[in-house]
């Protein structure tokens, strides 16, 4: 069954460093996603993307957030100039873009700030 | 806006019974779109179940069920015949346009 993958499982990076975070959505997916959660809080979405911008953002994602669909199969969120606050579990999704629009995630990277 | 809530911050059920996680939402919206998500150890987000606004009957997935309330906007899960591997955080989520809002969480135990 096909699965979203994202690389790495654990980032650590130091405060004011950028990061990138990758993913693979299911392949013949069209919309994706990207959420975070902090530990002991609900998940937050972030970003959702589809034919290759951005269709819709939250207050989270601020001019330190980007995303990117390089080359058709990856799926990227940089962040330029990490945080403390920006420790968290970071969560791919992809959906077929069908009428429910369910999302399929990733197992997750967890990113630490020090 | 709308809103997720779950007010069991933990539940826990002894092997083979069954228990029901609750979970509230608030919109104005008509047509919409509910989700439970089960979060095992690994954090890794599996999608439980799924349910129309528009559709009168109950969405089952083998042990799964829910019960769907529109009116009074309560959108809960019944786990029936509880097993060790169910025991994980479950969430409750709203999809609004692309994105899913979610509750804080239930915390499901599994008493051997």
């Amino acid at each position: 069954e096909p699965e979203v993958t994202q690389t790495p499982s654990h980032q650590v990076t130091q405060m004011g460093q950028e990061v990138i975070l990758r993913c693979v959505p299911i392949s013949n997916h069209l919309y994706f996603y990207w959420y975070r959660q902090i530990l002991g809080q609900k998940v937050e979405f972030l970003v959702s993307f589809y034919n290759n911008e951005i269709s819709e953002k939250s207050e989270i994602f601020d001019d330190q957030f980007s995303v990117e669909r390089p080359d058709g199969s990856n799926f990227t969120l940089k962040i330029r100039s990490t945080k403390l606050e920006d420790s968290a579990m970071y969560f791919c999704a992809s959906s077929p873009g069908t009428e429910i629009y369910e999302q399929y995630f990733g197992p997750g990277t967890r990113l630490t700030v020090t | 806006a709308q809103t997720v809530t779950q007010s069991q911050p933990e539940m826990s059920v002894q092997e083979a019974e069954t228990v029901t996680l609750s979970c509230t939402y608030d919109t104005s919206e008509s047509d919409y779109y509910l989700f439970w998500y089960k979060q095992p150890p690994s954090r890794q987000m599996i999608l439980v179940i799924r349910q129309e606004a528009y559709k009168q009957q109950n969405a089952t997935e083998n042990r799964f069920s829910v019960n769907f309330q529109k009116a009074a906007k309560s959108f809960s899960l019944k786990i029936s015949d509880s097993q060790l591997g169910d025991a994980a955080m479950y969430f409750c989520a709203y999809r609004s346009a692309h994105q899913l809002i979610w509750g804080a969480g239930t915390k499901l135990i599994i008493k051997p």
